[in-house]
């Protein structure tokens, strides 16, 4: 069975500072990655995804993350956060082909910026 | 209207109230999805809907039943709710096809409180 980890329930950084929210995964094949973004009282937000290709993808709002097969890895960094960045940050992980359509999210990381 | 939506937003009832939840995706999207969010709990999958036929129900209670009539609206209705059904009730669309599942677009949510 899937699974994902994030073994960081919450996360405080100051503005300005670097971020890398770890997630890593449990899977018998590449999967299809996903990071959401959550803020109080919303819906989850596409941040970034990772189907093949460079293990390095680029999403909105500044964010990347970096997909490590040896690792079972897929962590989400940000070179220097925005007090707006605060928000849950969920990983998230689907089958690639015959395993329907059924994503399996890790607990979220709650973020806190401090000014 | 754009991606996906929720109505209401916030929803306050009483244990022998019926009410309905309704979400409408804009995006084309062949496949729908209801998701519990509770406090301090992992996202939790409740329904699934392929081209509006339901292919998944997670040990779902009754009291929650699901209706898909066409590819962009999805309704949970309910009735003699408990109060540990108070929770963010999210709805999401994806494309899926043969080749694998894609990214999942969630709507706003709708803030349910059970009295």
């Amino acid at each position: 069975a899937q699974s994902v980890t994030q073994p960081d329930i919450h996360i405080t950084v100051s503005e300005g500072a670097s971020l890398e929210l770890r997630c890593n995964y449990s899977y018998g094949a590449t999967p299809y990655l996903f990071w959401y973004v959550q803020s109080p009282g919303q819906g989850l937000q596409l941040l970034l995804k990772y189907f093949s290709g460079d293990t390095l993808v680029q999403g909105i709002k500044g964010f990347e993350a970096e997909f490590k097969r040896s690792q079972s890895s897929f962590n989400l960094r940000k070179p220097s956060v925005h007090w707006s960045d605060a928000a849950e940050y969920f990983c998230a992980v689907g089958p690639v082909t015959g395993g329907g359509n059924k994503l399996t999210f890790g607990t979220g990381t709650q973020l806190k910026v401090e000014l | 209207e754009t991606g996906v939506t929720q109505t209401p937003r916030h929803l306050v009832m009483g244990m022998t109230n019926k009410k309905s939840l309704k979400c409408e995706q804009h995006l084309g999207h062949n496949a729908m999805y209801w998701y519990k969010q509770s406090a301090k709990k992992p996202l939790e999958l409740m329904f699934v809907y392929n081209f509006k036929e339901q292919t998944e129900n997670n040990s779902v209670p009754s009291r929650f039943s699901p209706e898909c009539p066409n590819s962009s609206h999805l309704f949970l209705h309910l009735h003699t709710l408990q109060p540990e059904d108070s929770a963010l009730y999210l709805c999401a669309s994806s494309q899926v096809s043969t080749s694998g599942s894609y990214e999942q677009y969630f709507g706003p949510g709708t803030r349910l409180t059970v009295t």
